[in-house]
């Protein structure tokens, strides 16, 4: 069974300060994404990082994926307020060509950037 | 364009009746998963239809089933409800359900069981 692990789980921080939340997976996988989600809202997508190696960055968060180490990383960079939420990694179980969607997320990363 | 719409927002229901959540995808999306949210479990994947097809199943009891309209229109029903069935329930959609494709999520039903 596919399991997803994120620590921390939560994290305070002030503003400007840089910070890593860490989400590692059991099997095999090169399928990984970032979520956000704020209080009592949806998910938003982030990030799709489809290949060993992936980094992708947008304003202030960068996600990074490496396949052997089963380890993807989202990495916070002079944290501002509205950064303040709960972030969640999900690892696709299925990855070979033409795989469907069966995503398994980590427990999420509360995050409060504080003043 | 219209993002993923979920119907109802909140429901209130007592044990051993049953419910049924509806969801709207993005329009030209044909993929649609659903998904339990629970502060005790966390996010857990429930069912993914495409073309009217379940093509995935995640570990949930056969109380809950789902189908998936020609519009691609989605429903998801739970029967015989529990009180551990209360929970927020997401429905994400996307164009073809590959692991390629980026997932949008509706705004979620709020199941309370009493």
């Amino acid at each position: 069974e596919l399991k997803v692990e994120q620590n921390p789980l939560f994290l305070s921080m002030q503003e400007g300060k840089n910070y890593t939340i860490y989400c590692n997976y059991s099997t095999t996988s090169d399928r990984l994404y970032w979520y956000r989600q704020d209080p009592g809202k949806s998910l938003e997508s982030l990030f799709v990082l489809l290949s060993n190696g992936a980094v992708k960055q947008e304003g202030r968060l960068m996600a990074s994926l490496d396949t052997k180490a089963r380890l993807s990383t989202l990495h916070i960079t002079a944290a501002v307020h509205d950064l303040s939420a709960t972030y969640f990694c999900a690892v696709d179980a299925h990855f070979s060509g033409g795989s469907n969607y069966k995503l398994t997320f980590g427990k999420g990363t509360l995050l409060t950037v504080n003043p | 364009k219209a993002g993923v719409t979920q119907t109802p927002r909140y429901l209130i229901k007592t044990r051993g009746q049953q419910v049924t959540l509806s969801c709207s995808p993005i329009s030209g999306h044909r993929s649609v998963s659903w998904y339990q949210q629970t502060p005790g479990q966390g996010l857990q994947f429930l069912f993914e239809y495409f073309s009217e097809t379940q093509r995935n199943k995640g570990n949930f009891p056969g109380r809950f089933s789902g189908r998936q309209f020609s519009n691609s229109r989605s429903e998801m029903n739970v029967s015989t409800l529990e009180l551990g069935d209360s929970a927020l329930y997401l429905c994400a959609s996307s164009r073809q359900g590959g692991d390629t494709d980026t997932q949008y999520f509706g705004p979620g039903t709020r199941l309370t069981v009493l």
